[in-house]
């Protein structure tokens, strides 16, 4: 069964260090999303991406983040310069096409930690 | 604006056990509600859905009926297992927005044995 990857599983940084967290979204999905969870806290939203563009964004995902769809089939999260704040669990998620019945599959998610 | 909160957990259950998790919502419009299961290790899988009042969404014994008068989603199950050990999520996605879901803080069940 297709499944939506992510890697690193487990990325260490320091502070003021660019990350790239990396997905791999199901192969004809067209819709793509980044969710983040800190530490005991609910998931967030962060950002949707269709048609090689961002089309929604929170206010979570400030001038630090960019994403982008390098190729046929990465989906990636860079954060520029880290901040402690930003240590969470992040969730790639992809879907198929728009409509209410479409859901969204996530990845196992990339734990980020900032030191 | 839109939001879930849940029941805060954690939550701990002998097999064999009756759960309920609660779930409200606030939402402008009409969403659609949907309960996550994250298995340790593991990314979230939907468990179930609901797109209108009433409906009720169901699978591996867990059911959530969709209650707009109450604003609620709340999730049930008669019987839990051991592997139903897991962190549950509630969401919303309202219904002409594609894009962005609103998830609660999530509750941990423990089944023991």
């Amino acid at each position: 069964e297709p499944e939506v990857t992510q890697t690193p599983s487990h990325q260490v940084t320091q502070m003021g260090q660019e990350v790239i967290l990396r997905c791999v979204p199901i192969s004809n999905h067209l819709y793509f999303y980044w969710y983040r969870q800190i530490l005991g806290q609910k998931v967030e939203f962060l950002v949707s991406f269709y048609n090689n563009e961002i089309s929604e964004k929170s206010e979570i995902f400030d001038d630090q983040f960019s994403v982008e769809r390098p190729d046929g089939s990465n989906f990636t999260l860079k954060i520029r310069s880290t901040k402690l704040e930003d240590s969470a669990m992040y969730f790639c998620a992809s879907r198929r096409e728009a409509g209410d019945g479409n859901e969204q599959f996530f990845g196992p998610g990339t734990r980020l930690t900032v030191l | 604006g839109n939001s879930v909160t849940q029941m805060e957990g954690p939550v701990t259950l002998s097999e064999e056990a009756f759960l309920t998790i609660n779930c409200t919502y606030t939402a402008t419009g009409y969403p659609s509600l949907f309960w996550y299961v994250q298995y340790p290790g593991e990314g979230l899988q939907l468990l179930l859905k609901a797109t209108k009042a009433d409906d009720k969404g169901s699978n591996k014994g867990f059911e959530a009926t969709y209650r707009k008068e109450t604003t609620s989603f709340h999730l049930e199950k008669g019987s839990v297992q051991v592997s139903d050990s897991a962190v549950y999520f509630c969401a919303l996605r309202l219904l002409y927005n594609n894009n962005d879901m609103r998830f609660g803080a999530g509750t941990r069940l423990t089944v023991k044995p």
